[in-house]
Order: structure tokens, then C-alpha cells, then sequence
């Protein structure tokens, strides 16, 4: 059983590109987080899937970021117009519902991070 | 506003030498109370929650507390690999997913 995995892990890129990230949780977990970190600071959140639905965005998650989760798997989250602002750590989590059944990485409503997207934004 | 406040920022021990690390919090209503370690240049990785007021988790040299108002991580006879950045977070029971964390506790445990 594996854990949350990222892709890529560091991401070098200039003003005004797009760039995309790509979070697989741990299977059995259906849902999924996506939260920023700078660094010296906490994770911030910025959105959270259930299945395939998006039902939390912040107020951080600006008109040029986007995330989805099209079968209720994997998800991307897509960085439009970056801006030297946006460089930061992006972290994914996943979590279990109440109701699964309990292996090494369950426990209903813990949160369990991948080891994060590098974003350099030049 | 749900917030986190973590003290010190930053605490250096001697191997050995026990201390208590504070997450004081203020939420709507608590849900749970989460403690992550977190290594540099890694993501967060789990070690406990807490869902009530006089709650207490054990893990190796690792205990927490929680009151209604904060946290204590005590750190017992800690040694060089406890060495880490020790993150606290709440969620709320508005309903909604998301956890608050604080900015963290920097621990170096020197030998």
C-alpha cells in the first residue's frame, strides 16, 4: 500500500507560463486536498474533492488556478499566467470517509500529505 | 476567523532534555485537533488527533494534550531524529474539510 504521490517533484518555470501538478492519494480515499505552503509558514488550504466534486475552493485559489478530479481518482491542479507569487510548495492530502474500513493509512478524517510540488517561478 | 498559534518558533534541546511544545487555537466549534512533523523539503506526515478537551495520544517519546483552549506536544528524553518542524492544525465542525495550521514549532535536538 502506497502513499500519496506528487508529480513532478520540483518545477521550474518562467512568468507567464502554465503549469500543471498531478496528486494520486492513497487508494480506498476518496477524498482529496490541495493546500500551498510558503516558506517559514503553515499549509494554507486551497481545495478539497470528494469523489469527483470540488465542494471547497479558498479564497486564495485565484481565477487562474484550477483543479479537478475527473473519475474521482487522481487529480491535477493547473497554474495559468504563473506569477513569481505563486512559488511555493504545493501539497496534496487524502483522507478517508467515515464508514472504511481501517488499513495503515486510514483512521477516519486524518489527512495524509504527499511529499509536495517544488513551484519556482523565475 | 478559525486560528492556530504555535510557541515558541523555534526551541533547541540537549538529547535528553524534555520540553513541551504549545498550540493554542481559536475555532467555531472543534472537530478535531491534528499534529503533523514535518522534515524539510517533505510533506507533512501524521502523528496524532485529538478530538475532545482531556484527551491524550502516545507515540515513542511523543504525547499529546488537548484543553479547550490549546495543545501541549511533550517531548520526552528526545533524541537527534525528533529533530523536525512540528506543525498543529484544527478543523472545524462547520461541515467543512479544511484544516488551519499554525506556522509551526522549529525543534533542533542536538547531541
Amino acid at each position: 500500500d502506497t502513499g500519496v504521490s506528487q508529480d513532478p517533484r520540483h518545477k521550474i518555470t518562467k512568468r507567464g507560463q502554465n503549469v500543471t501538478f498531478r496528486c494520486d492519494p492513497i487508494s480506498e480515499h476518496n477524498r482529496l486536498y490541495w493546500y500551498r505552503q510558503t516558506l517559514g509558514q503553515g499549509p494554507e488550504f486551497l481545495t478539497y474533492f470528494q469523489n469527483e466534486a470540488q465542494l471547497e475552493k479558498s479564497r486564495l485559489l485565484s481565477d487562474r488556478f484550477s483543479a479537478e478530479r475527473p473519475k474521482g481518482s487522481f487529480s491535477t491542479l493547473e497554474i495559468q499566467r504563473t506569477e513569481q507569487g505563486d512559488s511555493a510548495m504545493y501539497l496534496c492530502a487524502s483522507s478517508a470517509t467515515g464508514g472504511s474500513r481501517r488499513h495503515r493509512f486510514s483512521s477516519y478524517n486524518e489527512q495524509f500529505f504527499g511529499p509536495g510540488t517544488r513551484l519556482t517561478v523565475l | 476567523e478559525d486560528q492556530v498559534t504555535q510557541s515558541p518558533e523555534a526551541l533547541r534541546l540537549q538529547e535528553g532534555e524534555s520540553s513541551s511544545l504549545n498550540c493554542s487555537y481559536t475555532v467555531s466549534g472543534l472537530r478535531g485537533l491534528f499534529w503533523y512533523r514535518q522534515d524539510p523539503g517533505k510533506g507533512p506526515e501524521f502523528l496524532f488527533t485529538l478530538y475532545s478537551a482531556g484527551e491524550e495520544k502516545e507515540k515513542e517519546r511523543l504525547k499529546a494534550t488537548l484543553t479547550k483552549k490549546e495543545s501541549f506536544l511533550h517531548i520526552t528524553a528526545p533524541k537527534p531524529e525528533d529533530s523536525a518542524t512540528y506543525l498543529c492544525a484544527v478543523q472545524a465542525n462547520t461541515g467543512f474539510q479544511k484544516l488551519v495550521f499554525g506556522t509551526g514549532t522549529r525543534l533542533l535536538v542536538s547531541p
